[in-house]
């Protein structure tokens, strides 16, 4: 079956520190990835998407990089995280193989704070 | 670039009746999907519903249904005989059905959903 892991949980980092979140999906081959941030009683904002290794398009300028080292796996980083980083970061994928109208599945999100 | 409006911050219900979340679109596309995702307290994301646009018919699953009004640009979602359970935040959602514009789902707002017993 297909899943996708995404860690972790929660997240509290200092001002100035780097970040890393990973996210691997299961049981499929090229799927599409992507990166979104939920602020705090807000809607969900596209940072990254990726259609295949190595190709990253980026949505909004921003402290944040991503990469995709492997067909399905997916990380967020961060040098230098800053305050306004702070939020709920969500992995989704795509299966291509799925047809158009298939929809995004998400993980289950990192918490992240930063102080 | 595609724009999703979800009216209503807030709504309630009385448990076993039924309650409807409005979402209105923009775009200038003739072909698209629509979704609905539930945001449950546990925050992860839940697919409800889904909608072809070149569809006429309006989609159902279970207690949930929608109200597509292509001309309108509306993608309203019904649910009948709500249910505790119910209780979230509701993500209308638009993603092209272009080449270009396929890979990004683009949301709404957020509709947060209180069932009372």
């Amino acid at each position: 079956s297909q899943t996708i892991h995404q860690w972790p949980a929660t997240l509290v980092q200092p001002v100035g520190s780097p970040l890393s979140l990973e996210c691997t999906v299961e049981g499929t081959s090229n799927p599409n990835l992507y990166w979104y941030r939920q602020a705090a009683g807000r809607g969900l904002q596209l940072l990254f998407y990726s259609v295949g290794i190595g190709q990253i398009s980026s949505e909004v300028p921003q402290n944040l990089s991503a990469s995709r080292p492997q067909d399905r796996q997916f990380i967020l980083s961060s040098k230098k995280l800053l305050l306004s980083d702070s939020g709920f970061y969500l992995c989704a994928w795509r299966d291509m193989l799925a047809g158009s109208h298939s929809p995004l599945h998400f993980g289950n999100g990192t918490r992240l704070t930063v102080t | 670039a595609q724009t999703v409006t979800q009216s209503q911050p807030e709504m309630s219900v009385q448990e076993a009746e039924t309650v409807t979340l409005s979402c209105t679109y923009d775009t200038s596309e003739s072909d698209y999907y629509l979704f609905w995702y539930k945001q449950p307290p546990s925050r992860q994301m839940i697919l409800v519903i889904r909608q072809e646009a070149y569809k006429q018919q309006n989609a159902t699953e279970n207690r949930f249904s929608v109200n597509f009004q292509k001309a309108a640009k509306s993608f309203s979602l019904k649910i009948s005989d709500s249910q505790l359970g119910d209780a979230a935040m509701y993500f209308c959602a638009y993603r092209s059905a272009s080449s270009r514009g396929a890979q990004k789902l683009v949301f709404g707002q957020g509709t947060r959903l209180t069932i009372n017993p």
